[in-house]
């Protein structure tokens, strides 16, 4: 199917395991993000990617890690899972025109991931 | 810097009445503004987009979004409510050279009452 996939859907492990979230997409876009989402911070950006092995660190990067050596691949490992990374993790994918203005993210449907 | 603000985390409206969200931001360049609207555990899709060209946005479902740099303002509306609008809205702003990150606003609730 054609689009943005994530996986799991849900999640819960228990505080320092390493977890790894996948995404992929379809549309061999340039660019791929990942966000978490938590209740009054709105989305976060954790990394980005802007191809095959480019990767970048966002707004909140610590203890997180992440590749790319596929296009449409981005996973997203977390080494040491703590209860603050208790979120919704959401992947996204973009084209790039216009300097990078332009263009609408295309979002992925989740994964929910519980750390007790 | 840039940011974006959504002055209200929840608005409430009535079915048939007109919805305002409102959203403010702070770009030192030519920005580009988004609004994307989240139902109850789903991902993201785009509602509308400005990007420098009609001040006057029109995007899926009835919604609409009207650019005034005077204000720093990206305010989205629809004339009629209808029970599938209730979501979480998001403002979001990116620029050019911005290599296509975008900054999020906190979001606002829309409920629709019966």
């Amino acid at each position: 199917d054609a689009g943005i996939t994530q996986s799991p859907r849900y999640k819960i492990t228990e505080t320092g395991r390493q977890v790894t979230l996948m995404c992929h997409q379809t549309w061999s876009h340039s660019y791929m993000f990942w966000y978490r989402q938590d209740l009054g911070h709105g989305l976060r950006l954790i990394y980005y990617s802007a191809a095959a092995d480019i990767t970048d660190k966002g707004e909140v990067p610590d203890g997180y890690v992440v590749s790319r050596s596929k296009t449409e691949n981005f996973p997203l490992t977390l080494e040491s899972a703590t209860r603050s990374q208790t979120s919704v993790y959401f992947c996204a994918s973009s084209e790039l025109s216009g300097g990078g203005a332009y263009n609408e993210q295309f979002f992925g449907p989740g994964t929910r991931l519980t750390v007790l | 810097a840039q940011s974006v603000t959504q002055l209200d985390s929840h608005v409430s409206v009535s079915e048939g009445t007109p919805v305002l969200l409102r959203c403010n931001y702070s770009s030192s360049y030519s920005p580009s503004l988004f609004w994307y609207v989240q139902h109850p555990n789903k991902g993201l899709q785009l509602l509308l987009k400005y990007t420098s060209a009609a001040t006057l946005v029109k995007g899926i479902n009835g919604f609409e979004a009207e650019f005034k740099k005077s204000e720093t303002s990206f305010h989205l509306t629809k004339p009629s409510a209808h029970m599938s609008d209730a979501a979480e809205y998001f403002c979001v702003v990116s620029w050019t050279g911005n290599t296509g990150k975008l900054i999020f606003g906190q979001g606002t609730t829309l409920q629709v009452k019966p």
